[in-house]
């Protein structure tokens, strides 16, 4: 079954920790993403990637780092320069970046404090 | 970064009754995207627009493109249960930077039975 698969459900970091968040996807898009979700609030952009190994900064990068080495893979890490870490967590793909090429998202992973 | 502006924030309904949300922006957008979130999950696409002036239906949701390409409205025609949870829009330009979308905070939808 086709579709973008984000893991674990739940995270836990404590102070000063690195963690890595899980997106993988079958779906053979080119696109991938990755966005921040707070309570009340609309989808904020971390980073997205165009093609493998190429990505860019969306609008609240800093604190977070991506790696994109597998058309299928696009991991995020949430490293301890994020102060501000706990949220919910979307990965999306695209077949491309065109406007006629939605976006589709996983079911998320929520990052907590310890 | 720019939100959009989408209202109502949040509704409460019978069930059977129609429902409608809007979202507007100061700025012109070339696609508007419709998404439904149920709690702990991700964003399911609903409807997709892609032309100005544009109405596409998906079952008892009906989407419009506004002409002035800077509002969307989404319609939920006899509302049941299963429609709870918080509905998105999304706008994106189009053009170099054309990926990005930009998201509405959510009209979250309960339903009476």
């Amino acid at each position: 079954d086709g579709g973008i698969t984000q893991s674990p459900k739940y995270l836990f970091r404590k102070e000063g920790q690195n963690v890595t968040l899980s997106c993988e996807q079958n779906l053979n898009h080119d696109a991938m993403y990755w966005y921040r979700q707070d309570p009340g609030q609309g989808l904020r952009l971390i980073y997205y990637s165009q093609i493998v190994n190429d990505f860019q900064k969306g609008d609240i990068a800093e604190g977070y780092s991506v790696s994109r080495e597998k058309k299928e893979s696009f991991p995020l890490t949430v490293t301890s320069a994020q102060k501000n870490p706990t949220a919910f967590y979307l990965c999306a793909s695209s077949a491309g970046t065109g406007g006629n090429q939605p976006q589709h998202f996983g079911d998320g992973t929520r990052l907590s404090i310890l | 970064g720019q939100q959009l502006n989408q209202s109502p924030q949040s509704m409460f309904i019978q069930e059977g009754e129609d429902v409608s949300m809007n979202c507007t922006s100061s700025s012109i957008f070339n696609t508007w995207l419709w998404y439904k979130q149920d709690p702990g999950e991700g964003p399911v696409l609903l409807i997709a627009l892609y032309k100005a002036g544009e109405l596409t239906s998906n079952g008892r949701l009906t989407a419009q493109f506004g002409i002035t390409r800077k509002d969307s409205f989404l319609n939920i025609s006899a509302s049941i249960p299963s429609d709870v949870g918080i509905y998105f829009c999304a706008g994106q330009k189009g053009g170099a930077g054309s990926y990005q979308l930009t998201f509405g905070k959510g009209t979250k939808l309960s339903v009476i039975p």
